[in-house]
């Protein structure tokens, strides 16, 4: 089955810094790459997924790059801001229908 | 639309009791996944039902565990007997699967087992 590394564990930053997160993924069938935000208390939620006939997309201050040849993705986020702090989970999913999910990212933004 | 729904938000009980964890999917989705969240695990996918069928339950960590989706409308998740490491924050997720690939996550049930 598929399998998600996520780094780093934690990412601490201050305020207007950028912040990188990065993915590796096993399965080369894999197609679909998500990213997921948790808010402290509160539910994942969907920011921006990115598909394997892609490479880069933005929106606004945040993007996602993908490597299918070195299987990795990552998430970019620019001048962070407060209420960017939150925990970040990237997934992949292929053929079977069921994403597999990372760790999680602890992101802190220090204002 | 509500989004997913879930019942209830918080939940304590006591060692050895039954516990069960009700879902609502949005209208229209075919999809529905149960998580289960620990600081040390992380996110992880319990079962999966799609058309009201499981399709992978390979997740549901031991036979304590039973899910059933009787209607497109409704999930339960639940665990009897219930342990002390079975606290946690339960997830219910749908998905439009086929049509569109995100997840919809519904509030999550922060169950204590004292």
């Amino acid at each position: 089955g598929e399998n998600v590394e996520q780094h780093p564990s934690t990412l601490s930053v201050q305020e207007g810094d950028s912040a990188v997160i990065k993915c590796t993924y096993s399965d080369s069938a894999s197609n679909y790459f998500p990213w997921y935000k948790q808010e402290l208390g509160k539910r994942p939620q969907l920011i921006i997924d990115i598909r394997s006939n892609v490479g880069e997309k933005k929106d606004q201050r945040i993007a996602v790059t993908l490597n299918k040849t070195a299987k990795h993705f990552s998430l970019h986020i620019t001048e962070t801001q407060p209420e960017d702090s939150a925990v970040y989970f990237c997934a992949a999913k292929g053929g079977s229908y069921i994403p597999t999910f990372g760790r999680g990212t602890s992101l802190i933004v220090h204002p | 639309d509500a989004g997913v729904i879930q019942s209830p938000r918080h939940e304590v009980t006591e060692m050895g009791q039954e516990v069960t964890l009700r879902c609502k999917p949005i209208s229209g989705h075919n999809s529905l996944f149960w998580y289960r969240q620990t600081m040390m695990r992380g996110l992880e996918l319990l079962i999966y039902f799609n058309n009201n069928v499981p399709i992978d339950d390979s997740g549901m960590p031991e036979d304590r565990f039973s899910a059933k989706m009787p209607n497109a409308s409704f999930s339960t998740l639940k665990i009897q007997p219930s342990e002390p490491r079975d606290s946690a924050v339960y997830f219910c997720a749908s998905s439009p699967m086929g049509v569109v690939d995100e997840q919809f996550f519904g509030p999550g049930t922060r169950l204590t087992v004292l």
